[in-house]
C-alpha cells in the first residue's frame, strides 16, 4: 500500500525554538496533505490542510504564525513550530489521501518542548 | 455539530472472546466512515473504508458494517497482537473527523 513517511519520529527542544516537521509520499503523489495533533488518550485533531502550490488552511483556533505549514512539491509537506513552548509539546501527525477511498498516514512525531 | 462517539474507550479481552465495538455518528454531508488501528507512539494505520449503510467489509479476524447512524467493528477470535487503539473517522467535505478511539487490549 501507499506510504507516507514523517520525520523526525520525536525531537526534544529548548522553549522559544522552532522545529521542523517533514511529511513526504513515497510512492505517490499528494496534492493535499493533512496535519493532526494528538494528546495522550484524546481523538486526532485537524490542524490544517496543506494545498500544494498555495497557502495552507488552517482550523479554527490554530495559530497560522505558529504553526507554519510549506507543501512545495507533490510529495513534501513540512510543519513548523515556531517559538515552541511547553503546551505545544504533542504527538504530530500528517496524513495525505490517495483518491477518494483511502487516506495514509505518517508514523507521527512525539515533540517534547522542554 | 458534527459528531464521532465510539465506545467503549477501552475494552479487555481473553485471547479468542469475541466483541464489538461501536462509533456512532452526526455529520452532514458524509463520504464516508473509516476505520484505523493505531499502536503506542505511532501513526494510525488504514483498516476500512464504508460508504453506505449495509456495506461490510471484512479483513482477517476484524469485520466492520455501517448504518445510518452507527458502525461496528467486530474482533473475532481476537489474538494477543490485535491489541491497539481502534479509531475510527467520518470525511465530511474532504476532511477526517475523529473519534476518540477504543483501547483494546487482548490477554493470551
Amino acid at each position: 500500500g501507499a506510504v507516507v513517511s514523517q520525520h523526525p519520529s520525536r525531537v526534544i527542544c529548548k522553549s522559544g525554538t522552532s522545529v521542523k516537521i517533514e511529511c513526504r509520499s513515497l510512492d505517490f503523489q499528494a496534492t493535499t496533505m493533512f496535519w493532526y495533533r494528538q494528546f495522550p488518550k484524546q481523538s486526532l485533531m485537524l490542524m490544517a490542510t496543506s494545498n500544494e502550490g498555495s497557502k495552507a488552511t488552517y482550523e479554527q483556533g490554530v495559530e497560522k504564525d505558529k504553526f507554519l505549514i510549506n507543501h512545495a512539491s507533490l510529495t513534501l509537506s513540512t510543519l513548523t513550530v515556531t517559538s515552541a513552548h511547553p503546551e505545544d509539546s504533542s504527538f504530530y501527525i500528517c496524513s495525505a489521501p490517495q483518491g477518494p477511498t483511502e487516506a495514509f498516514f505518517g508514523q507521527g512525531t512525539r515533540l517534547t518542548v522542554v | 455539530e458534527d459528531q464521532v462517539t465510539q465506545s467503549p474507550e477501552a475494552l479487555r479481552l481473553q485471547e479468542g472472546e469475541s466483541s464489538s465495538l461501536n462509533c456512532s455518528y452526526t455529520v452532514s454531508g458524509l463520504r464516508g466512515l473509516f476505520w484505523y488501528r493505531q499502536d503506542p507512539g505511532k501513526g494510525p494505520e488504514f483498516l476500512f473504508t464504508l460508504y453506505s449503510a449495509g456495506e461490510e467489509k471484512e479483513k482477517e479476524r476484524l469485520k466492520a458494517t455501517l448504518t445510518k447512524k452507527e458502525s461496528f467493528l467486530h474482533i473475532t477470535a481476537p489474538k494477543p497482537e490485535d491489541s491497539a487503539t481502534y479509531l475510527c473517522a467520518v470525511a465530511s467535505w474532504g476532511k477526517l473527523q475523529f473519534g476518540a478511539g477504543t483501547q483494546v487490549v487482548v490477554t493470551p
